[in-house]
């Protein structure tokens, strides 16, 4: 067991470029966090997505941004057109369920790092 | 104001003290994480408690359900424990988890 994949772990892209960050949960785990963390401050819920469902998007900017768990495959998050303020750490993280459940075990991946120039 | 507050923001300690990082949460929570980040690493998942007391190695975390407020302690402290120290909660509604703004600890050899 791998545990979170994500990459790329770096990726560097100039202002106005897309982004797109990929995540494979742990085996077993259908549910993914999206969060980031800007240079110095902590980290930020973006989204919350189980397969082909976003759940909760509130901490996601409204424009640019988007997130996808599909059927088969990866989540990724894209960030289209972007701007120098994408720059941060992007986390993923996944659980085998709901906090209600009592399953919300929290398995992070490595990140990736996005800098825009 | 954030709804997990920890302190302190930055710590130094020399190597071989004993330390302690708390972290308070103002909402209901059906649990609470202790999460370690190296400088430019991952984040790797200490503990999740619910309640009382768990101990893995040098690391001790606690939690008072009733006082909302969590320690973090560590026991002779080394170098390799210089890190960003992570408090999390998990809500008893909904399905987000919020983080505090960590705690960046340096160990002095």
């Amino acid at each position: 067991n791998a545990g979170v994949m994500q990459n790329p772990r770096h990726l560097v892209r100039r202002r106005g470029q897309e982004a797109r960050l990929r995540c494979s949960p742990m085996k077993g785990h259908s549910h993914v966090y999206w969060y980031r963390q800007l240079p110095e401050e902590g980290l930020k819920f973006m989204v919350y997505l189980q397969k082909e469902n976003i759940i909760d998007e509130s901490g996601m900017p409204k424009e640019r941004f988007s997130a996808e768990f599909p059927k088969e495959g990866p989540s990724i998050l894209r960030i289209q057109q972007v701007v120098r303020g994408d720059s941060a750490a992007y986390f993923c993280a996944s659980s085998p369920g709901t906090a209600r459940s009592g399953a919300n075990v929290l398995t992070f991946g490595a990140g990736s790092r996005l800098t825009v120039l | 104001k954030n709804e997990v507050e920890q302190s302190p923001q930055n710590l130094t300690a020399q190597e071989g003290e004993f330390i302690t990082i708390n972290c308070s949460y103002s909402v209901g929570i059906s649990a609470l994480h202790w999460l370690q980040q190296h400088p430019g690493g991952g984040i790797v998942s200490l503990f999740m408690l619910s309640s009382g007391k768990k101990k893995h190695g040098r690391l001790i975390a606690t939690i008072n359900i009733q006082e909302k407020h969590s320690s973090l302690h560590i026991t002779a402290s080394h170098p390799r424990d210089s890190a960003v120290y992570i408090c999390a909660v998990s809500r008893n509604t909904g399905n987000q988890f919020y983080f505090g703004t960590g705690t960046s600890l340096t160990v002095i050899p």
